[in-house]
């Protein structure tokens, strides 16, 4: 069955550290993989895609993804967090040729001053 | 250009009552989509579509209708409000191609059953 699981509920980090957010997932083909991230009262946010080809993605606000399927990851990292990152992220794969999405749990952050 | 409207935003419901929340987008995109939002479990799907007249069951249905009559609407329905349908609402829309896609979100609605 299709599934992503974000084993971390919750992180918190400092002002200007870096970030990496897990993200796994079980598909049976090449998976089509999301991030998004959600402020608080807000709809969601594309942050980046991966498909095929380059396995390190880049995307709005200088966060990064780097694809590895052997260990069916697709990590999230940005190298020095913002206050205004704070917000809930979520991975999400593209469930075939069918609009669907599986998301996983979500991941609240908070950054402290 | 709208992107995807949802519409309430806020809304309270009896246990009982019936109601649709409305969902549009002007992006002439085939695919649309509703999922709940429940804090800790991320979105799940409720009902899909992959084009006017096609509608699917997703992963949490039960108690909830669709129908696509139009390209650009993709009305839920909630036939008898239950406690458990208490959620945040998010419809979304998607175009797929060969190596691209991208889905959209709505604002989402708060809704509450009581």
């Amino acid at each position: 069955a299709q599934s992503v699981t974000q084993p971390d509920i919750h992180i918190t980090v400092s002002e200007g550290a870096s970030l990496e957010l897990r993200c796994n997932y079980s598909y049976g083909a090449t998976p089509y993989l999301f991030w998004y991230v959600q402020s608080p009262g807000q709809g969601l946010q594309l942050l980046l895609k991966y498909f095929s080809g380059d396995t390190l993605v880049q995307g709005i606000k200088g966060f990064e993804a780097e694809f590895k399927r052997s260990q069916s990851s697709f990590n999230l990292r940005k190298p020095s967090v913002h206050w205004s990152d704070a917000a809930e992220y979520f991975c999400a794969v593209g469930a075939g040729n069918t609009g669907k999405l599986i998301f996983g749990q979500g991941t609240t952050l908070q950054v402290k001053p | 250009n709208a992107g995807v409207t949802q519409t309430p935003k806020f809304q309270v419901l009896k246990t009982g009552q019936s109601m649709t929340l409305q969902c549009a987008q002007d992006m002439n995109h085939e695919y649309m989509s509703w999922y709940r939002q429940d804090p800790g479990m991320g979105l799940r799907l409720i009902h899909y579509s992959v084009g006017a007249g096609i509608t699917d069951q997703g992963e949490v249905p039960n108690g909830y209708n669709v129908s696509r009559s139009t390209t650009e609407d993709f009305p839920l329905r909630l036939l008898s409000a239950a406690p458990s349908q208490t959620s945040v609402y998010f419809c979304a829309s998607s175009y797929w191609g060969k190596g691209n896609t991208e889905a959209f979100f709505g604002q989402g609605t708060r809704l509450t059953v009581v």
